[in-house]
């Protein structure tokens, strides 16, 4: 899997919108980005996936660059409880061919939402 | 729909002592991931089930550290005897194979159970 690069941490008021940026540089063409949350004392979560356009579900939208060298998921409108490590992962989805593998975990960004 | 089960949530015990953690998976997930997390750090795969067999367990320190999934459901994981860097946080994910044509693929995580070795 290819790896990914976040930033150690990042502040966001409450009610604005949390960008999370990610670095994929080495990206290989059938790999999806992936993300999940971890909230404190609790397993990892996911949040969206995407190969190459931007998507949006109920919890979150990601924003996939055209040369899907880097993404970003936006939180629209955080509250407090989004306050997470948040995990950027590449893969190839078991749908596409990949394997069942494990997840390839890095530090993540640890986001803090202010009140 | 009950998520994944994992007991105990927490356990504290002495180094040198044996412990066993428990993961119940979620209702028909074939494939079952125990991971291992590190204060500060992102979880790391340890094994990997896919029914009853570990297909995958390059991860797992052998000579301390065993997992069973007799029958494909639940699934075990055993450190004997445990070492004062065994202190982490043991996470059980489960996950089953998609639907052809069927986009989702993620893993589901149970809660942790937090080792502290004393």
């Amino acid at each position: 899997d290819a790896k990914t690069t976040q930033p150690t941490s990042m502040d966001c008021a409450e009610g604005r919108a949390a960008n999370l940026p990610c670095n994929h540089s080495t990206i290989s063409g059938n790999e999806y980005v992936y993300w999940y949350r971890q909230i404190h004392s609790q397993g990892p979560q996911y949040i969206i996936h995407g190969l190459k356009n931007n998507e949006t579900n109920e919890m979150a939208s990601l924003i996939i660059t055209e040369d899907r060298k880097s993404s970003t998921l936006i939180l629209p409108h955080a509250t407090l409880r989004d306050t997470a490590v948040y995990y950027c992962i590449v893969r190839v989805p078991l749908y596409s061919g990949g394997g069942a593998d494990g997840l390839t975990f890095g530090k993540g960004t640890h986001l803090i939402i202010q009140p | 729909e009950a998520g994944v089960v994992q007991s105990p949530r927490y356990k504290i015990i002495e180094k040198k002592q044996p412990v066993a953690f428990w993961c119940n998976p979620i209702s028909g997930h074939n494939t079952l991931y125990w991971y291992l997390q590190n204060l500060g750090q992102g979880p790391e795969l340890l094994i990997r089930y896919e029914n009853e067999e570990a297909v995958d367990d390059s991860q797992l320190p052998k000579d301390r550290f065993s997992a069973e999934r007799l029958k494909g459901v639940d699934s075990t994981l055993k450190i004997q005897p445990a070492e004062l860097g065994d202190s982490a946080v043991y996470l059980c994910a489960s996950t089953s194979v998609p639907i052809v044509g069927h986009r989702l693929y993620e893993q589901y995580f149970g809660p942790g159970t937090r080792l502290t070795v004393t």
